[in-house]
């Protein structure tokens, strides 16, 4: 099946500083990627939709100037939290999409992104 | 409102017992697909099994088959023979629209919590 990575997997930062987070398609051109926040023992709630070369879509109640999403190529997308905030603290997990695919199953998880803002 | 309702919080099993988790869901489309996913304590989204709103048969997928009742609206995954590796977050998800529609994401239900006891 398609792999997809995410870096870093752990993060810890002070509070104020920004984190980048990057999510790599291994094996497949990512038309679409989605990113995902968990809260401990909580759903995957969505974020936001980006498509490569264009801007990201944001969900209702997510700050697209905190959440910065760039999908610059099919095999990369970047979440970088800005002035990250303990309330930011969370588990980021990405997905991706290939859109050549007929396969039903063409949404491929990352292993996540978990973050711990000081 | 919820489009997708999972109703048990957690659930306990027997080791090599069955066991059914719950599913609702809520759609207008006429078109769509159901998945399930196992999340473990590593935080990774495991794709156990998939049902389209079009499949005649109900899908299985080894010790895993989901029990598709449209007119009901429900999903329900039954996994047979458990072992204490099932012991896991499992998440219902739904999307909308054809496989091939744009840029639908999948939609999470709160997921239920499964302890296999040996």
């Amino acid at each position: 099946g398609a792999v997809v990575s995410q870096h870093p997997s752990r993060v810890i930062c002070k509070s104020g500083t920004s984190v980048k987070i990057e999510c790599r398609s291994l094996d497949f051109q990512a038309t679409t990627m989605f990113w995902y926040r968990q809260f401990p023992k909580k759903s995957l709630m969505l974020m936001a939709t980006s498509n490569e070369g264009s801007k990201a879509t944001y969900e209702q109640g997510v700050e697209k100037d905190k959440f910065l999403i760039n999908h610059a190529s099919l095999t990369l997308s970047t979440l970088t939290v800005t002035s990250a905030h303990p309330e930011d603290s969370s588990f980021y997990i990405c997905s991706a999409r290939d859109g050549d695919r007929i396969n039903y199953n063409e949404q491929f998880f990352g292993p996540g992104t978990r973050l711990t803002v000081l | 409102a919820q489009k997708i309702t999972q109703t048990q919080p957690g659930m306990f099993v027997q080791e090599k017992e069955a066991v059914t988790l719950d599913c609702t869901y809520d759609t207008s489309d006429p078109s769509y697909g159901l998945f399930w996913y196992k999340q473990p304590s590593s935080g990774e989204m495991i794709f156990l099994i998939y049902q389209g709103s079009y499949d005649q048969q109900n899908a299985t997928e080894g010790r895993y088959s989901l029990n598709f009742q449209k007119a009901r609206k429900s999903a329900n995954l039954v996994i047979s023979a458990s072992q204490l590796g099932d012991s896991a977050m499992y998440f219902c998800a739904m999307r909308e629209g054809t496989q091939r529609s744009g840029n639908t994401p999948l939609v999470f239900g709160k997921g239920t919590r499964l302890s296999v006891i040996a």
